[in-house]
């Protein structure tokens, strides 16, 4: 079972670059969201999704853009690429957004942003 | 507003030496209470949900239980592969999103 698949694992950029972190599942789930984690901050959310075309701002949305064309693939854009926007990007999925079941995270893609 | 709040934020304990870990909540209305446990380099894994105040989930040495007002994860003779950084989520009633404390670090001494 693949569950939540994150690539690239690692990716270093330089300021100003565009690059998209990609995040597929295969647990036919419709609720997606990406967070990004940071020492003593915890998991913040970006973005979620409760389903194909349809998607929503979370707690710290600025800077990144995310679509959804397909129930299996949430992939997360980093427009210009700013030096605050360093650190470990998870991408989770569930059933339905009023299901009350777990999410489902991906192992995370480590960004650097020199 | 949906908080969480985990304590300590980070316990060392010996082979063996039981304790436990809060996640304390404030949401309007609780739709689940979700314990994950995260290792170095990796994502956070599912361990439980809680639904309803007094329920409890027990797998292994873990056990979680749940109040209105904050759930525990009791670790009983730990060991040193239970180490790890043990995280809480809320979901609230009123809407679709998770919010999530910062995690305790547990680190269990041989």
């Amino acid at each position: 079972n693949a569950g939540v698949t994150q690539t690239p694992k690692f990716q270093v950029l330089k300021t100003g670059q565009s690059m998209t972190l990609q995040c597929a599942q295969d647990m036919n789930h419709e609720y997606m969201s990406w967070y990004r984690q940071d020492p003593g901050m915890g998991l913040r959310l970006i973005h979620y999704s409760v389903g194909a075309g349809i998607t929503d701002q979370g707690e710290v949305p600025n800077g990144y853009n995310v679509s959804r064309s397909t129930t299996e693939d949430f992939p997360l854009r980093l427009l210009s690429a700013a030096p605050s926007q360093t650190s470990v990007y998870f991408c989770a999925s569930s059933y339905g957004p009023y299901s009350n079941q777990p999410q489902h995270f991906g192992d995370g893609t480590r960004l650097s942003i020199l | 507003e949906d908080q969480v709040t985990q304590s300590p934020e980070a316990l060392r304990l010996q082979e063996g030496e039981s304790s436990s870990l809060n996640c304390s909540y404030t949401v309007s209305g609780l739709r689940g209470l979700f314990w994950y446990r995260q290792d170095p380099g990796k994502g956070p894994e599912f361990l439980f949900t809680l639904y309803s105040a007094g329920e409890e989930k027990e797998k292994e040495r873990l056990k979680a239980t749940l109040t209105k007002k904050e759930s525990f994860l009791h670790i009983t003779a730990p060991k040193p592969e239970d180490s790890a950084t043990y995280l809480c989520a809320v979901q609230a009633v009123t809407g679709n999103q998770f919010y999530f404390g910062t995690g305790t670090s547990l680190t269990v001494i041989p």
